[in-house]
Order: structure tokens, then C-alpha cells, then sequence
């Protein structure tokens, strides 16, 4: 049963702290996308890939976030540096052209203190 | 911009079907309807999709209106592990990689 994986499930940090979050996406998917989680304001998108690419990364906070696809089995979230306002949930999923749907993650429940 | 609209809350009792509405109106030709559901704590988890005509797969039936301005998600027979928030998604069709922008959906609460 082929599913996303994400590492770590839990980080706690401190403020100013670099973080990265990782995802193994489905073997064959060729599009990979971040989400953040909040009560507030419930699930957002950061960004995107397809086949490795970015293609939009126009919900993510420029100044401290990058996200990267080193290669087809690995994608990445950082933030450098962390601030409280970053703590949330962030999800990975997968998708690929044949089966239109996106698979998610378990996500990454961050705090920053 | 989520382009649809859900009612926040929702309970059904155990046993019985759980209908759950979505309205988009300016719902566009190549525009399919997703259905996802989110358990808590969980990653959301898709559950079915369409363009015009009603499907059904293990999980659900998706019935769309003739005009494509509504759609209803049902689960025939609810289950407490059928509890969790319900997002009805519409996006530009088949293949394109598009992403999914998820509104606040509805939280189904299943009943003993």
C-alpha cells in the first residue's frame, strides 16, 4: 500500500531555529504540494512541484521559506528562521497526471516556542 | 478561492445515510467536483470525484444536479469513524496537476 511519508511527525523548536520538514512522496507521482494547517485559517497551499519544478510557490512567506525537490523521491520545507506564528501542521501530498487525485501525508506538527 | 459553499456543521445517526451538501454555482465546464474528508489529526484523504454524471465507488455516491450548481456527497451507512470535516473541492479537470483549494468544509458528527 503506497503511501506519503513525512518526517518528523513532531518538532518542537525555539524561535529562530532552522526546520526542515521532509517527504517521500508516492514512487511514480510527479507532482508534490505543501500544506499548512491552523485553526484560523484552516488548510493552505505553500507551494508545488511537477516533474521536480516549482510552479508556484505564491502562498509561501519568501523571506524565510524555501521548498526544494533535490530529487524525484524527496521533497523539502524549510524556514529559516522559525517564528511562532509558523507553528501548524504541514502536509505533503502526491499526485500524478494518471490518477488526478492528490495523497496525502501524515504531516508534521510543528511548534515554535 | 474555494468557489464552493458547505454548511459548517452537520450530525447523522449511526446506520443511516449522511448527505452532505455543496453548492458552486459559477462552477466552470472543465471544472470537476472532488470530495475529500479530513479525520482528526489525520491527512485529508480523498473520496471521490466527477464532472456531470452521479458516481459511486467503496467509500461514497456522488450525486450532481443537471446543472453542475450543486453536488451531494452520500455515505449510505454512517459509521462513527465516518466522523470528520468533509470538503467539497472544484478544480480544472483531468491531468493538469492543478492543485486543490480547500474551504472549511463540513464537520459530520456520526451519533451512536
Amino acid at each position: 500500500d503506497a503511501r506519503v511519508t513525512q518526517t518528523p511527525r513532531h518538532k518542537v523548536t525555539e524561535m529562530g531555529q532552522e526546520v526542515t520538514m521532509r517527504c517521500q512522496p508516492i514512487l511514480g507521482h510527479n507532482t508534490v504540494f505543501w500544506y499548512r494547517q491552523t485553526m484560523m485559517q484552516g488548510l493552505e497551499l505553500l507551494a508545488y512541484f511537477r516533474n521536480r519544478a516549482p510552479l508556484d510557490d505564491s502562498g509561501m512567506p519568501k523571506d524565510r521559506f524555501s521548498a526544494e525537490m533535490p530529487d524525484a523521491t524527496l521533497a523539502t520545507l524549510k524556514i529559516q528562521p522559525s517564528e511562532p506564528r509558523d507553528s501548524a501542521v504541514y502536509f505533503c501530498a502526491s499526485g500524478s497526471d494518471s490518477t488526478d487525485t492528490q495523497y496525502f501525508g501524515p504531516g508534521t506538527r510543528l511548534t515554535v516556542l | 478561492d474555494a468557489k464552493t459553499t458547505q454548511p459548517p456543521s452537520m450530525d447523522c445517526a449511526e446506520g443511516r445515510a449522511a448527505n452532505l451538501p455543496c453548492n458552486h454555482s459559477t462552477i466552470s465546464g472543465n471544472e470537476y467536483v472532488y470530495w475529500y474528508r479530513q479525520i482528526h489529526s489525520q491527512g485529508p484523504q480523498y473520496i471521490i470525484h466527477g464532472l456531470k454524471n452521479n458516481e459511486t465507488n467503496e467509500m461514497a455516491s456522488l450525486i450532481i444536479t443537471e446543472d453542475r450548481k450543486s453536488s451531494t456527497l452520500i455515505l449510505p451507512h454512517a459509521t462513527l469513524r465516518d466522523t470528520a470535516v468533509y470538503y467539497c473541492i472544484v478544480r480544472p479537470g483531468a491531468h493538469t496537476g492543478n492543485q486543490f483549494y480547500f474551504g472549511t468544509g463540513t464537520s459530520l458528527t456520526v451519533i451512536p
